[in-house]
């Protein structure tokens, strides 16, 4: 398995209230990605990095910032959370972003997000 | 815009069945079609990855198939074990295109009951 660790695995937090979700990795991977599941939908993107301190929004990023400070960190912070935002969200790393075969997207186990 | 849209979106199969899951697309052109399995509480992981010019690519007892005229994608599970029960993602791959632009299908859910 590739080396994914994501931060908390389960939070519970109130309506209005400032969360950050880390992705930690030890791959040295250069891309890393967020995407939330919800049901009923396909994982859509909300962020994503091609580097330190490089990044970009992906289809569902409105409420949410990401910053990469380091290689191995990257953060997804809900500004103000809200119940929408309650979700599975998930971490992804790449070597390359050309969807090679040879660059395989790697998954983390996720964090559960519930907000009330 | 791209469309993956997978069938059935749950099944129940018993153990030791075979069973398929089929893969729907309108992307065009793709380079290539992956299959992942994702298990309740866990991350998808790859199952199989096919270029457009291949027909079938095997793991195991998982076997995908890819018509590209039809643009359908099939798995074949044979012989179900229980822990096959899973949630089964098909992703299809634009070509030239970067993991900032995938579209995911909604998956199927099976359950293999013993």
């Amino acid at each position: 398995d590739a080396g994914i660790t994501q931060s908390p695995r389960h939070k519970v937090t109130e309506t209005g209230t400032p969360v950050t979700l880390r992705c930690h990795q030890t791959e040295n991977h250069r891309y890393m990605y967020w995407y939330r599941q919800d049901p009923g939908h396909g994982l859509r993107l909300i962020h994503y990095s091609y580097g330190v301190k490089d990044t970009d929004k992906g289809e569902v990023s409105d409420g949410y910032s990401v910053s990469r400070s380091k290689t191995e960190d990257f953060l997804l912070t809900l500004e103000s959370a809200t119940s929408s935002q309650t979700s599975v969200y998930f971490c992804a790393i790449s070597e390359w972003d050309r969807t090679g075969i040879n660059s395989p997207l790697h998954f983390g186990n996720g964090t559960r997000l519930t907000v009330t | 815009k791209n469309q993956v849209e997978q069938s059935p979106q749950s099944l129940i199969i018993l153990e030791g069945k075979n069973c398929t899951l089929q893969c729907n697309y309108t992307v065009s052109p793709f380079s290539n079609l992956r299959w992942y399995k994702q298990d309740t509480g866990r991350g998808p992981v790859s199952l199989t990855i096919m270029t457009f010019s291949e027909n079938t690519k095997s793991n195991g007892r998982y076997t995908a198939t890819l018509d590209a005229d039809t643009k359908q994608s099939s798995l074949h599970i044979t012989a179900s074990q229980l822990s096959d029960s899973a949630s089964y993602i098909c992703v299809v791959i634009p070509t030239n295109s970067g993991y900032s632009t995938l579209t995911f299908g909604k998956g199927t859910m099976l359950l293999v009951s013993p």
